[in-house]
């Protein structure tokens, strides 16, 4: 069974300013998927970004980048250039031919002007 | 286009009592699942439904919880006999088609049962 764990319960940044979250998982399979969702007090998950396990190139969406180590199972999320709009609960997750996501515990991340 | 819905948004109920829940998928989506958020428990999967296939119903946690999807679309969640360990937020995913790569899930904006 896979796991995941995010370390960091609760963050908090600057406006403008860069914040990395963490994530560590556990699995014995070569080929999955990371993500990382968004859930702001409306309750909706939103999906920030993805990364295949096969791909050595780290993601990137806009101010949203990871980076992925493989061997030493890590996954955290860089936000840059905060922004208050990105103060919500975010998850990691792991996906895998088991077909669901298994979620760390979530960090809450609050960015203060 | 329109993202995946559900309803209703709250429900409260009576302990003992049936409950449905309701999850509107995105259009052309394969695969559907069931997650349920709780304080205790965090976010834990129940259910997924790909196409015509038998559904996967690992994480049901009592067989008081099923699950239907009709025409490979629309799904319930009924939960029979409800308990107040059941209160939580129960969400509803879909995804394009996994055997293909496409992974992603998208998420409804969920529906909060509370059970008094």
């Amino acid at each position: 069974a896979q796991t995941v764990t995010q370390s960091q319960p609760e963050m908090s940044v600057q406006e403008a300013e860069t914040v990395t979250l963490s994530c560590t998982y556990d699995t014995s399979e070569s080929n999955y998927y990371l993500f990382w969702y968004k859930q702001p007090p409306s309750r909706q998950m939103i999906l920030v970004i993805r990364q295949e396990a096969y791909k050595q190139q780290n993601a990137t969406e806009n101010r949203f980048s990871v980076n992925f180590q493989k061997a030493a199972k890590s996954f955290s999320l860089k936000i840059s250039d905060s922004q208050l709009g990105d103060t919500a609960m975010y998850f990691c997750a792991f996906y895998n031919a088991g077909n669901m996501l298994t979620f760390g515990g979530g960090t809450r991340l609050m960015v203060k002007p | 286009g329109a993202g995946v819905s559900q309803s209703p948004s709250n429900k409260v109920t009576e302990k003992g009592k049936d409950v449905e829940l309701r999850c509107d998928p995105i259009s052309g989506h394969t695969a559907l699942y069931w997650y349920r958020q709780s304080l205790g428990q965090g976010l834990e999967f129940l259910i997924y439904f790909q196409g015509n296939s038998a559904p996967d119903k690992s994480g049901l946690p009592s067989d008081r919880f099923s699950a239907e999807r009709t025409g490979g679309s629309v799904s319930t969640l009924t939960i029979q006999r409800t308990q107040q360990e059941d209160s939580a937020v129960y969400l509803c995913a879909s995804s394009p088609y996994p055997g293909q790569g496409r992974v992603e899930q998208y998420f409804g904006p969920g529906t909060r049962l509370t059970v008094t």
